[in-house]
Parts: C-alpha cells; sequence; structure tokens
C-alpha cells in the first residue's frame, strides 16, 4: 500500500495566487517524521521542511506554511502570493521510526503563470 | 559547506553493460542512501549505509545491483548487466545519522540511459 498519497498530479495558478498541495501519509507507527522536497527544473531536490509526529503545530516561513493534522493523516503545503520561481515538482516523504528510508509521493508539479 | 555530488551527472551505455555511479556525501555525515527516480515517479528507495555497511538493501531490485561504501563516505552504486528499464536518475542522500528521521540531503542525480 502507498504510504504518502500527493493526489494532485499538475496544478497551474496564475502569479500572486495563493495554492495548496496536499499531501496524506499512512503509517503504523506512532513516531515518524515528515518532509516536503522541491524539484526544480534542474532536477535537484531541495529541502523544505521537517515535521515530527508529536508536533503538530502549524509552521510558517515566509510565504511557505505547513498545516499538520494527525487526525486525517494529512500534511497540506500552502503558497502565499505564489511566484514564478515556485514552478518546480514538490514532493512530500514519510520516514518512519522503525526505518531509514523515506517514502515520497508522486509529486505534484506546480506551474506559476505570469 | 559543499553538498552531496555525484559523477557522472549522464551516463549512457548499451543493455547489458556495467556501470558505476559514484557519490560524495557532505562531510561528517555517517548516513548514506541510494534511490532511483523514474519519469514522473516519487524517488524509490534502494540502500542504505550506516558508516561502511549497507544497514538496509530492501530496496534493491534484483542482484544486478550493488553497492559499496568501503570507508565510509563515498559510496559506489554498480549495476551489471544493465537493462532499459534501468534508464531512471538515481539519487544519491546522505544524513547526519544521529538520529531517526535525519532529514536527507539530496544530490543532483546521475541521469542513467540504457540504449
Amino acid at each position: 500500500a502507498q504510504k504518502v498519497t500527493q493526489a494532485q498530479t499538475e496544478i497551474s495558478v496564475v502569479e500572486k495566487e495563493d495554492v495548496t498541495l496536499d499531501c496524506v501519509y499512512e503509517t503504523r507507527d506512532t513516531t515518524y517524521y515528515l518532509f516536503w522536497y522541491k524539484q526544480p527544473p534542474s532536477g535537484e531536490l531541495v529541502f523544505l521542511i521537517r515535521r515530527n509526529s508529536f508536533d503538530e503545530q502549524n509552521e510558517i516561513s515566509g510565504r511557505y506554511s505547513w498545516n499538520f493534522q494527525k487526525s486525517t493523516s494529512s500534511f497540506n503545503f500552502t503558497i502565499t502570493a505564489s511566484q514564478v520561481v515556485d514552478s518546480a515538482v514538490y514532493f512530500c516523504a514519510l520516514s518512519e521510526y522503525t526505518g531509514n528510508q523515506f517514502y515520497f509521493g508522486t509529486g505534484t508539479s506546480l506551474t506559476v503563470i505570469p | 559547506g559543499a553538498g552531496v555530488s555525484q559523477t557522472p551527472s549522464n551516463k549512457v551505455t548499451e543493455k547489458g553493460k556495467y556501470v558505476e555511479l559514484r557519490c560524495d556525501p557532505i562531510s561528517g555525515h555517517t548516513a548514506l542512501y541510494w534511490y532511483r527516480q523514474s519519469l514522473g515517479q516519487g524517488p524509490e528507495f534502494l540502500i542504505y549505509f550506516q558508516g561502511t555497511g549497507a544497514a538496509d538493501d530492501s530496496g534493491l531490485p534484483n542482484d544486478r545491483f550493488f553497492a559499496v561504501r568501503p570507508e565510509g563516505s563515498v559510496s559506489t552504486l554498480k549495476i551489471q548487466r544493465t537493462e532499459r528499464g534501468d534508464s531512471a536518475v538515481y539519487l544519491c542522500a546522505s544524513s547526519s545519522g544521529l538520529a531517526g528521521g535525519d532529514t536527507q540531503y539530496f544530490g543532483p542525480g546521475t541521469r542513467l540511459t540504457v540504449l
């Protein structure tokens, strides 16, 4: 069974619009870690955020914010006032306490139109 | 400081040939990971090293794939008798290895094309 689901394959928004990327995960571990990475056209995965399962506080970093809800097993990512430079593929990933590998979703390709 | 580096950036080979892909992790990182990313997919785990030993190789697809990390730093992923289905981007990542759920920092990848 897929451990991380990113149901949105592609999203297009006009510059300055807000956009939310969805991530739903599945795990039996009570301790786990969630991540978001950005993969621009250059191909390198860029780390954005790490969150552990015991910290459900929402986090904001500049135009980026993350909403973690254990009740719905979701870890959604919102970009406020999107910019063309935000165009990339975004991946959500899960790491379980009982293992070391990351389980990645299939990614959401975001295009910001100027 | 320097990030994770991978060489070559691109590799084109013929079916049946042997290839080696190299990864140089962030200095001081004891944990090293290999992933494979096919077009339109997320990275898929291949193998994890803690120091010199392969702590988890459950993601290696078959015995044509092998990886080493003899001195606990640089790692080489080796693929024997390559097949067209091996074509993908091979990503390496490293982490401090100090705690579970460490952030993994990724290299730029090696794009392997098997003709």
